[in-house]
Parts: structure tokens; C-alpha cells; sequence
């Protein structure tokens, strides 16, 4: 059975700063992998997704993320944050059977 | 283009109760993921369906866990009878083909059992 491990459960910047989160999983065969999001008040909605190609991967607001297979990683990463940024991210893995695990989320605080 | 619709929003009841939770997925969506939120932690699938056949219920505690799919479009998830430790929230999520190149969320409920 895969599982997924977010490393961080609350972050705390200030506008401007960078940001990386972790997240690695484990599971023997292809993955797809996600990063959601959560804005405060909203449902869960995709950030960015990785399917094969290219392992650096671009998503919505700024976001990316970069693939690396020999460290089972997929680091969500931003150069410079925002306070609508404050949100609660998870990381996502599907198998190609689609069954699906997420990690237990990172909570961003930015502060103005 | 219309979201994953889900009611309620809220439900409180009491230990033993029973309870119901309602889905509408995204139109032409050919699988719906039922998942269950507990504070603290990432979303945990209970069961996922494809149309109207189930492809995944492992992790459903199917003594007092149901769900039912009718039509392959609709899906309502139960509890009976409710338990403390399954205050939590109830999303319930859909995409296009069971691959899962990306699924689409609802709002979820907030189930509170007292």
C-alpha cells in the first residue's frame, strides 16, 4: 500500500518569503502525483499535477513543483508568497489503478 | 460548469443515530470517490465507484458504513449507527475516468457526532 509523508504540519512566512514543502511517498510503481489546495471556507481544488515528462511542473498562481524519482519526492515550491496564499496544502499519490492517498496536509500561515 | 454538489453541509447527531450524506457529481463524471476527513489529517478514501459498480471499499467499515450509487450517477453514503470517532468531514469527489488524472471536490460535510 503507498503512503504519503508532508513533512511540515504548519508553516508560518511573511509576505515575499519563499516557500517549499515537502512530501514523499512510497510505493513501488508509477505514481501520479497532486498537490491541492484548501483557501479557508473553500473545497479542496487542484494546484498542480504530475503525470510523466517533464519532472518540474508548473501549476496555477505561481506554484510548482518538481518530481524526483530517486528520492520518491514532490516538493511544492513558490519564489515568493502572498497572504491569499494561507491555505492548507496536500500531497497526493495515485496509483494506475487509481487508488488514491493523501498526507495529512501543511497548514501555510502568511502574514501581511 | 457546474461542481460536486453535496448535502448537507452540517449534521449533528447524537452516538447511534443514523445518518445520510448525499452526492452529485460533476456531469459525465464516470467515477465518484467517497472520503472521509478526520481534524488533523489528509482526506482518507472510504469507497470509490466506478458508474455504478464499486472498484474500492477496503477502507470502508462496512458494519455500519453504506454506500450505494444508483444509476451510476448520484451516490448517498450512510452511517448506521453513528460512532464518536466518526465526527469528521464527508467529501465526496469525481472524475472523468478511474485513472485519476484529476479529481474534483465538493464541500463536504461537517458531521459532528455527540
Amino acid at each position: 500500500a503507498q503512503s504519503v509523508s508532508q513533512h511540515n504540519h504548519h508553516v508560518i512566512l511573511s509576505e515575499a518569503a519563499s516557500l517549499e514543502l515537502g512530501c514523499n511517498y512510497s510505493y513501488g510503481g508509477t505514481v501520479n502525483l497532486f498537490w491541492y489546495v484548501q483557501y479557508p471556507g473553500q473545497h479542496l481544488q487542484l494546484l498542480l499535477k504530475y503525470f510523466s515528462g517533464d519532472p518540474l511542473v508548473k501549476g496555477i498562481k505561481g506554484f510548482e513543483a518538481e518530481f524526483i524519482k530517486s528520492k520518491f519526492s514532490f516538493n511544492l515550491r513558490k519564489p515568493s508568497v502572498q497572504w491569499s496564499d494561507t491555505a492548507e496544502y496536500f500531497c497526493a499519490v495515485a496509483t494506475n489503478a487509481g487508488k488514491s492517498t493523501f498526507g495529512d496536509g501543511t497548514t501555510l500561515t502568511v502574514k501581511p | 460548469e457546474a461542481g460536486v454538489a453535496q448535502s448537507p453541509r452540517y449534521k449533528i447527531i447524537e452516538k447511534r443515530q443514523s445518518v445520510a450524506f448525499w452526492c452529485n457529481p460533476i456531469s459525465g463524471h464516470a467515477t465518484l470517490y467517497w472520503y472521509q476527513q478526520i481534524l488533523g489529517q489528509g482526506p482518507k478514501l472510504l469507497i470509490q465507484f466506478q458508474n455504478n459498480g464499486v472498484v474500492d471499499d477496503s477502507q470502508l467499515p462496512k458494519d455500519r458504513f453504506s454506500a450505494e450509487r444508483l444509476k451510476g450517477v448520484d451516490s448517498t453514503l450512510k452511517i448506521q449507527p453513528a460512532k464518536l470517532e466518526d465526527s469528521a468531514v464527508y467529501l465526496c469527489a469525481s472524475s472523468l475516468d478511474s485513472t485519476y488524472t484529476e479529481a474534483f471536490f465538493g464541500q463536504g460535510t461537517r458531521l459532528t457526532v455527540v
